[in-house]
């Protein structure tokens, strides 16, 4: 079993859709948990950072830890063809390297 | 302010061969990660420098990789020979402090013939 298992997709929607991704872990001990997002022949760039459980929300996007059930959650509302890349979930704890999902592949169709 | 940069942005060789890709960070950050992809593959880590320091190689494949960071500014990762498996895309990343934000790099598609 993976550490850290993400639904590579690919996942299609109209522009304005609400877009849920998601990923769970096994490792109980990460503590900090990043959405990146990578577009096509680019670096990952980070997106959203929360320490611990709960919510965090950025404009259009909301991220989401429970870590009672090892599951985090990045939402995007109103979404828009720029949109479109695929988001990498990752995890870490102060002493182990990071830890990725395989990534979801987004497209938001105008 | 300038971003990680990475160089080359491909490179193509044949297998036996030896290939060195170079880092260079955001100006400051001393901690500095390679990381690596293989086609259908998540990222997986592969060493993390403090300055000049290797404060965990545990991800190295193995003893054909060589990582240096002579001076803690630049990095280089050398393969050497280069076999098929090592095809994939090599990320360079860098932050400022050990759990803080790790800005990455472009990457170097890497293509083992």
């Amino acid at each position: 079993q993976k550490e850290v298992e993400q639904d590579p997709g690919p996942l299609s929607v109209p522009e304005g859709a609400i877009v849920s991704l998601n990923c769970t872990y096994s490792n109980s001990a990460f503590q900090y948990f990043m959405w990146y997002r990578q577009y096509s022949r680019k670096g990952p760039e980070l997106l959203m950072y929360t320490y611990s459980s709960g919510n965090k929300e950025d404009g259009r996007f909301t991220a989401q830890v429970d870590k009672s059930s090892k599951y985090i959650s990045l939402f995007i509302r109103d979404s828009q063809p720029s949109d479109s890349a695929t988001y990498l979930c990752a995890m870490t704890s102060y002493n182990n390297d990071m830890r990725f999902g395989a990534g979801t592949r987004l497209t938001v169709k105008p | 302010e300038a971003g990680v940069t990475q160089f080359p942005s491909h490179s193509v060789i044949e297998k036996g061969q030896t290939v060195t890709l170079r880092c260079d960070p955001i100006s400051g950050h001393d901690n500095l990660y390679w990381y690596r992809r293989v086609m259908g593959k998540e990222i997986k880590f592969l060493l993390h420098f403090v300055k000049e320091s290797k404060q965990d190689e545990s991800g190295m494949p193995n003893n054909r990789f060589l990582a240096e960071r002579t001076g803690g500014t630049y990095s280089t990762l050398k393969v050497q020979p280069a076999e098929l498996e090592d095809s994939g895309v090599y990320f360079c990343a860098s932050s400022q402090d050990r759990i803080g934000t790790q800005y990455f790099g472009p990457g170097t598609r890497l293509l083992v013939l």
